[in-house]
């Protein structure tokens, strides 16, 4: 079974542009989270959708946002840059059974690596 | 906010057992305890995850205190492989996000 891809794998933006991340989780897992992991920040949460609908978010301002689609692919998209948004931005899926169910262990893709100049 | 205290970083010899101490003094009854590691240019990993009882499985054992204030992980034989940074997290059955804390980063000596 493929693991989770994440494109692109390398990004160079610079202040004030918007960029979006795509994620394409494991066949038959329904739920994709994001992260992002700075030196200084470690890894943090930024939100999850399951089943089309944003299901958690992370304490992370507007400009950062989701979405999900039917097929569960899922795309973050970050506005105005800044430069503390360079970062490893992670996603990972996860079997969910069922809404409102518990989901299981997360699988993370290899991440896409942004630098805002 | 992490949940859990680790040691920042260990040192262990290869082909040698490597416990890794993980305090979460404050679990409630609804968290699991989860272990995810990541190796270096790549996302995290999960690597065993338990409730009460200790747990064993193809890559490590989690031994999970009585009183479930503290766990350990352990590593059977280390190898070089093994190198990474181990996240020892929290997991309310009833939330779906994952709070990471710094981890403790792990060196294999030859």
């Amino acid at each position: 079974k493929a693991g989770v891809t994440q494109t692109p794998r390398y990004l160079i933006k610079t202040r004030g542009q918007q960029v979006t991340l795509s994620c394409s989780p494991i066949s038959g897992h329904r739920s994709v989270s994001w992260y992002q992991q700075t030196p200084g920040q470690g890894l943090q949460f930024l939100f999850e959708y399951f089943s089309e609908t944003q299901r958690n978010k992370g304490n992370f301002p507007g400009r950062f946002s989701g979405r999900q689609f039917s097929n569960s692919r899922s795309e973050m998209n970050v506005s105005t840059l800044e430069l503390g948004d360079s970062a490893l931005y992670l996603c990972a899926s996860s079997f969910v059974p069922g809404q409102g169910a518990v989901q299981e262990t997360q699988y993370f893709g290899p991440g896409t690596r942004l630098l805002v100049l | 906010d992490a949940k859990t205290t680790q040691p920042n970083s260990m040192e262990s010899n290869e082909e040698e057992p490597v416990h890794l101490p993980c305090n979460h003094s404050t679990i409630s009854g609804t968290d699991y305890i989860h272990w995810y590691r990541q190796l270096p240019s790549q996302g995290p990993e999960y690597v065993i995850h338990g409730l009460t009882s200790n747990v064993n499985n193809r890559m490590a054992s989690l031994a999970i205190a009585e009183d479930r204030k503290s766990s350990t992980l352990i590593l059977h034989r280390a190898t070089l492989r093994d190198a990474a940074v181990y996240y020892c997290i929290l997991r309310d059955v009833r939330d779906d996000k994952i709070i990471f804390g710094k981890g403790t980063r792990l060196h294999i000596l030859p």
